[in-house]
């Protein structure tokens, strides 16, 4: 069974450009969540989708949103880049939603020049 | 706010010592304990803990839940030098959704 896959692995942006990521998680897991993670501040939660829908969010502006499609793939977009916006966007895929065990893709590395 | 704390940060063994990594956690409405082993990129999912008492075990791994004094336990024997990477801990809450709160994490060095 395929794992977690995240496109694009790698982006350098600059300041004020806005990004979109993508991530498709396992056959048949039906929840995503995101992730961030820095040297400073480690793994920090982002937000979950469940069917579409948003089912937690963590404290992050409101230049970090998400949506989730009806095949349970989801993409990620930050508006307005910052310098701090460079990490590490992690995305995990249970199968359901709480409870499960989540499971991480590769990763995207943002760089924000 | 849910925390977790993870110690050591960092630590150095030699290959087939016995080492021995604590998870504190502190969270509204327990529901689960994760264990994952980052190397390079992503974070690999090793166990998932409900239950006080129970052990885990896989191969050379295995971990348990205190859930009356709110840690966790990973122990790795006969460590090896592929068993270097940082151990992550994390706890879920119950409730709608799934959100882990992540400890620092562990730093294991395994030196031949």
């Amino acid at each position: 069974k395929a794992g977690v896959t995240q496109t694009p692995r790698y982006l350098i942006k600059t300041r004020g450009q806005q990004v979109t990521l993508s991530c498709s998680p396992i056959s048949g897991h039906r929840s995503v969540s995101w992730y961030q993670q820095t040297p400073g501040q480690g793994l920090q939660f982002l937000f979950e989708y469940f069917s579409e829908t948003q089912r937690n969010k963590g404290n992050f502006p409101g230049r970090f949103s998400g949506r989730q499609f009806s095949n349970s793939r989801s993409e990620m977009n930050v508006s307005t880049l910052e310098l701090g916006d460079s990490a590490l966007y992690l995305c995990a895929s249970s199968r359901l939603a709480g409870g499960y065990e989540q499971y991480f893709g590769p990763g995207t590395r943002l760089t924000v020049t | 706010e849910d925390k977790v704390v993870q110690s050591p940060l960092s630590l150095v063994v030699h290959e087939g010592d016995t080492v021995t990594l604590n998870c504190s956690y502190e969270v509204t409405n327990f529901r689960s304990l994760l264990w994952y082993k980052q190397e390079k990129k992503a974070p690999t999912f090793l166990f998932m803990l409900t239950s006080s008492g129970i052990e885990k075990k896989s191969g050379r791994l295995s971990s348990i839940l205190d859930k009356k004094e709110l840690f966790s336990i990973l122990n790795i024997t006969a460590t090896q030098t592929g068993d270097s990477a940082i151990y992550l801990c994390a706890v879920e809450p119950t409730g709608s959704g799934s959100r882990l709160t992540f400890g620092e994490g562990t730093q294991l060095t395994v030196n031949p």
